[in-house]
């Protein structure tokens, strides 16, 4: 089975500064999906980003971008120029490729970090 | 957009009733999600359906059971709800992965559900 770890249970940082939140996960496959998923108090979770495993190519989202490290099993978040709208909880998710569907598409999660952006 | 609705975002009930969390979706999504939210413990999977009147079981699944009467709706349901359930439960849809592989899930906003 496949874990998820994210080892920073509250981050901090200034507006307009970059922060960077940590995700390690565990599995066997080679090919598998990466997430990070945005709640805000409103609890609504949104979709901040996404890696492919086959991709060598760090995946970007305007201020948003990761740092996709196969071999170390690590998929960190990085917020460039934070603002206030970014406070929220940060969860890394992955999933598995599924071959022929099987996996169905669910999702491992972390345990989450709380980011709080001070102005 | 896809618009996955949950019927309440507050609920309170007793020890031992039995309790129904409903969630729509609109998108035709086949696969469908029930997961429980704990500070510390994050996002766990429950139960899950990737078709109507199919049902899978997820990681906790004790004391819980799912029904999927039609394409749109999975509904969560507390046998005899115990304090241990009180918990925030989010419910979530996506396709399958392989009509749609990297497309995400798409979540509800989520009910607190308090057993007193």
């Amino acid at each position: 089975a496949q874990t998820v770890t994210q080892s920073q249970p509250e981050m901090s940082v200034q507006e307009a500064e970059t922060v960077t939140l940590s995700c390690t996960y565990d599995t066997s496959e080679s090919d598998y999906y990466l997430f990070w998923y945005k709640q805000p108090p409103s609890r609504q979770m949104i979709l901040v980003i996404r890696q492919e495993a086959y991709k060598q190519q760090n995946a970007t989202e305007n201020r948003f971008s990761v740092n996709f490290q196969k071999a170390a099993k690590s998929f960190s978040l990085k917020i460039s120029d934070s603002q206030l709208g970014d406070a929220a909880m940060y969860f890394c998710a992955y999933r598995s490729r599924g071959a022929g569907g099987t996996s169905y598409g669910k999702l491992t999660f972390g345990q989450g970090t709380i980011l709080t952006v001070h102005p | 957009d896809v618009k996955v609705t949950q019927s309440s975002r507050y609920l309170v009930k007793r020890t031992g009733e039995k309790v129904f969390l409903e969630c729509v979706q609109d998108m035709d999504h086949e696969n469908m999600f029930w997961y429980r939210q704990d500070p510390g413990l994050g996002l766990r999977l429950i139960y899950f359906s990737y078709d109507v009147k199919m049902k899978e079981k997820g990681d906790i699944p004790e004391g819980y059971s799912v029904s999927r009467e039609k394409k749109e709706r999975f509904s969560l349901i507390l046998e005899s709800a115990s304090t241990n359930q009180t918990s925030m439960y989010l419910c979530a849809s996506s396709l399958p992965p392989n009509r749609a592989s990297n497309q995400p899930q798409h979540f509800g906003d989520g009910t607190r559900l308090s057993i007193l």
